[in-house]
């Protein structure tokens, strides 16, 4: 596709709920991100794949939250038993390759609530 | 990845240059400088990036200092469409995890005025 999408783009969950966050990244694109974004603050590193190769977690607050890309086109982000805190709008950026000169293509976020 | 520092935020008349400044005082020989925006509920933007050249497209210039501890972007004639946070960021070419990621302040919002 042109950018980079995600779905849905807005979840409202009850504390305690599973969630499942998607991102098509641009086809082609090598590296994915999800970033987590607070209200009012920068987004927040999370996670990253070269493909399907996790190469850095180190962003996940918790073991609740989990991120998969198996075929090293789109990606999930999953959010086991879902807190307040995890209330956020959640990114997911691509890049064809990993380089420094290979700027990052933003999807609009999935905005979390939860309740 | 070095540290930035920005003003939290700044005003600029309509079809006025605006000019962002950036404070990467640790930054190491093969950091990157990098811009992005972000308008209101939307992701982050690419605007532009830098080693040690200055740059310029159609969205901006990017000026580097010397001693590359400081840069500034500029926008030569500002629009209200140009309302948005402006992040600036370093990073290194490679990260000992083999990961290359953004970390991003807070930004500096910028308020164009009619």
């Amino acid at each position: 596709g042109a950018g980079v999408s995600q779905s849905p783009r807005y979840k409202v969950a009850k504390r305690g709920q599973d969630v499942a966050l998607r991102c098509d990244p641009i086809s082609g694109h090598v590296s994915l991100f999800w970033y987590q974004q607070a209200l009012g603050q920068g987004p927040e590193f999370l996670t990253y794949f070269q493909n399907e190769a996790q190469l850095d977690k180190s962003g996940l607050p918790s073991d609740r939250f989990f991120a998969e890309r198996p075929e090293g086109s789109v990606s999930t982000l999953k959010i086991q038993r879902t807190q307040q805190e995890d209330s956020a709008v959640y990114l997911c950026a691509s890049s064809l390759k990993p380089g420094p000169n290979y700027g990052y293509t933003f999807g609009s976020g999935t905005r979390l609530t939860v309740v | 990845d070095a540290k930035t520092t920005q003003p939290t935020s700044m005003d600029c008349a309509e079809g006025r240059a605006a000019n962002l400044p950036c404070n990467h005082s640790t930054i190491s020989g093969n950091e990157y400088v990098y811009w992005y925006r972000q308008i209101h509920s939307q992701g982050p933007q690419y605007i532009i990036h830098g080693l040690k050249n200055n740059e310029t497209n159609e969205m901006a210039s990017l000026i580097i200092t010397e001693d590359r501890k400081s840069s500034t972007l500029i926008l030569p004639h500002a629009t209200l469409r140009d309302t948005a946070v402006y992040y600036c960021i370093v990073r290194a070419h490679r990260t000992t995890s083999g990961t290359y990621k953004y970390i991003f302040g807070t930004g500096t919002r910028l308020k164009v005025l009619a």
